[in-house]
């Protein structure tokens, strides 16, 4: 049973094209992200959904949107792919909610879209 | 300059050494820190989590955090060969804000 999945696993296409990239918790959180992690290994943060409301949204490029449509899913869908783009792009989930209390922030991680632009 | 700096390594250890991993930051706004290990084609998993400044300790990994230095380390004893990975340390502000991560070092601990 995967914690928090993510389609495709690999995906390789042609600069200017739109794709899209699935992430899916099973484990009932409220917070998901998304991160790019490039060649080097650096991972860095992109956005950030609590109960479905944006709450983190760093300086990435417009053609990048964050759709939640519940809060099980984070959908990240990408528009006119640059060769900078190539990247493993990593789903998470955390059960903190913005009303705080006891919950840990501990963060799930998926296993990873590589995405390859041509 | 980057908030987070970590050593990328690569560090290479003989089985059963103990490996010392360090990260140094410079926003004092930062209060919890973690640990991640990444294996090859994987996402990252937590190994350590640390309020504050202090030690912690989980079977072969100890986790030290001094922040009047803005230091973190992580110590793994008897290191194996299943140690090998990449590490990379992450920090916050508080709970539930944006992680800061280092860019990990990758870990090969040789038979």
């Amino acid at each position: 049973d995967t914690a928090v999945s993510q389609t495709p696993k690999y995906l390789v296409t042609q600069m200017g094209n739109d794709k899209s990239i699935k992430c899916e918790q099973n484990l009932g959180h409220d917070t998901m992200y998304w991160y790019k992690q490039d060649s080097k290994k650096f991972l860095k943060i992109m956005f950030s959904y609590n109960n479905k409301e944006l709450i983190i949204n760093e300086t990435v490029p417009n053609r990048f949107s964050p759709k939640s449509p519940d809060k099980a899913h984070l959908n990240l869908h990408i528009n006119s792919l640059e060769l900078g783009d190539s990247a493993v792009y990593f789903c998470a989930s955390s059960p903190w909610t913005s009303g705080g209390g006891s919950s840990t922030d501990t963060q799930y991680f998926g296993p990873g879209t590589r995405l390859t632009v041509l | 300059q980057k908030e987070v700096e970590q050593d990328p390594g690569p560090l290479s250890v003989p089985e059963g050494a103990i490996v010392s991993l360090n990260c140094t930051y410079s926003n004092s706004a930062f209060q919890y820190f973690m640990w991640y290990r990444q294996y090859s084609r994987k996402g990252p998993e937590l190994l350590m989590y640390t309020y504050s400044s202090g030690n912690k300790e989980d079977g072969r990994f100890t986790a030290q955090v001094d922040k009047s230095s803005k230091y973190i380390s992580l110590f793994i004893r008897d290191s194996q060969p299943s140690d090998s990975a990449t590490y990379l340390c992450a920090m916050s502000a508080s709970r539930g804000s944006r992680l800061t991560f280092g860019e990990g070092t990758q870990l090969t601990v040789n038979p």
